[in-house]
């Protein structure tokens, strides 16, 4: 079985250009997460789909950030523009909803911001 | 604000020994609790997950849980090099997504 798979595995960009991280659920998941980590300040949650709709977007840092679930097997995270701040690595997780289900990782997105 | 707490280490611990890395969360509604184990470079790997107060046990890992104390910890025994990694604690409510610690460094010396 496939996992979750994230492209691109690298990504580095200009600051002020778009950046488009994309995500790959495993098959028969519905919840889907979108996860950033920087050794500051850990894994934090940017938003998280149930069903293709997103249900909490409480973690997104600013409007330059926006995602998208057009459908259960494909997910993207936009950052448009892009500053060095956003400099981390972007995970995409995804989990069978419903209780003690635990989440499993795609393989991440490094994102350098020069 | 729902929090999980961990020593950032790191833990060394010589080759054979336990090593115990530990767990303190906030939020008293939480009712899973999973450990993450994070090679350098690569994503976080589950690799135990309790719900219930006690012990579980799963070849040379056991997690505890003390609901009370909120307070959750893994014992790795017989240390490998291999198990050299940051090791990830995360909660949540049950259906809500998993909250993360910063995670401990464990560094297993031969």
């Amino acid at each position: 079985d496939a996992g979750v798979i994230q492209s691109p595995r690298h990504e580095v960009t200009e600051m002020g250009q778009e950046v488009t991280l994309r995500c790959k659920p495993i098959s028969g998941h519905n919840s889907l997460f979108w996860y950033r980590q920087t050794m500051m300040r850990g894994l934090e949650l940017l938003i998280y789909f149930n069903n293709n709709v997103p249900i909490d977007d409480s973690g997104m840092p600013e409007d330059r950030f926006s995602a998208k679930m057009p459908n259960a097997s494909f997910s993207t995270l936009k950052i448009q523009p892009s500053e060095p701040r956003d400099s981390a690595v972007y995970f995409c997780a995804s989990s069978y909803q419903g209780f003690h289900t635990e989440a499993f990782f795609g393989q991440g997105t490094r994102l350098t911001v020069v | 604000q729902k929090e999980v707490e961990q020593n950032s280490g790191p833990l060394s611990v010589p080759e054979g020994a336990i090593a115990s890395l530990n767990c303190t969360y906030s939020d008293r509604g939480s009712q899973s609790f999973f450990w993450y184990r994070q090679y350098s470079g690569k994503s976080p790997e589950l690799i135990m997950s309790i719900y219930s107060n006690g012990d579980k046990e799963d070849g040379r890992f056991t997690a505890q849980l003390n609901k009370a104390s909120q307070y959750v910890s893994l014992l790795i025994r017989d240390s490998q090099p291999s198990d050299s990694a940051t090791y990830l604690c995360a909660v949540n409510r049950g259906n809500t997504p998993l909250v993360f610690g910063k995670g401990t460094r464990l560094s297993v010396i031969a």
